[in-house]
């Protein structure tokens, strides 16, 4: 059955770095999604990306972000200058209509 | 705008029980609703979902849920549990169409023997 994969697993990082999370969406799926979960705290929405641009993005999603869809199979988030507050749980999603939606095991990202 | 209420973050039952896990939406347009089940370090696992039509939908591992458009909730059960159901389990909501998911802040369910 296919699969979202993410890479790293986990990413430990300095505040202030860039770091670039990567995720794989199913091969067919046509949108794609990125959402954090802070621990304890809930799922939040980052951004959406269909068509090759960000169709919407969450109050979260500032100039520190950015989202690329490189080549046909890859799809990545970019944390430009990493905070602690950016320490979370960031999950990929892929759907192939728009309403169903299948997460990746997530990176945990961890800024010291 | 949605939002998601889970009226209860741990639930606590014995194996072959049954159990309920409560959720409550807003929203001012039409909406299509979801559960998710997350094992323990794992990513977040569609375990049913609400499009249109029948307001009692069936999902995974023996879960069902219930729409309910005039009480605004879509509360998920399960006749019986199993050990293997100890996850965290999300409720989401989104509009209709492509678009993204709100997320409720999750119920622990825990089985004991």
């Amino acid at each position: 059955e296919p699969e979202v994969t993410q890479t790293p697993s986990h990413q430990v990082t300095q505040m202030g770095q860039e770091v670039i999370l990567r995720c794989v969406p199913i091969s067919n799926h046509l949108y794609f999604y990125w959402y954090r979960q802070i621990l304890g705290q809930k799922v939040e929405f980052l951004v959406s990306f269909y068509n090759n641009e960000i169709s919407e993005k969450s109050e979260i999603f500032d100039d520190q972000f950015s989202v690329e869809r490189p080549d046909g199979s890859n799809f990545t988030l970019k944390i430009r200058s990493t905070k602690l507050e950016d320490s979370a749980m960031y999950f990929c999603a892929s759907s192939r209509e728009g309403y169903e939606q299948y997460f990746g095991p997530g990176t945990r990202l961890t800024v010291t | 705008a949605q939002s998601v209420t889970q009226l209860d973050s741990q639930v606590p039952v014995f194996e072959e029980a049954p159990v309920e896990l409560r959720c409550n939406y807003s929203s001012s347009v039409s909406v299509y609703l979801f559960w998710y089940v997350q094992y323990p370090n794992q990513g977040l696992q569609l375990l049913l979902k609400y499009l249109s039509g029948s307001t009692l939908v069936k999902g995974i591992n023996g879960f069902e849920a219930e729409f309910n458009k005039s009480q605004t909730s879509f509360h998920l059960r399960k006749p019986s549990v199993h050990i293997s159901d100890t996850a965290e389990y999300f409720c989401a909501v989104s509009g209709q169409g492509a678009q993204k998911l709100v997320f409720g802040q999750g119920t622990r369910l825990t089985i004991n023997p």
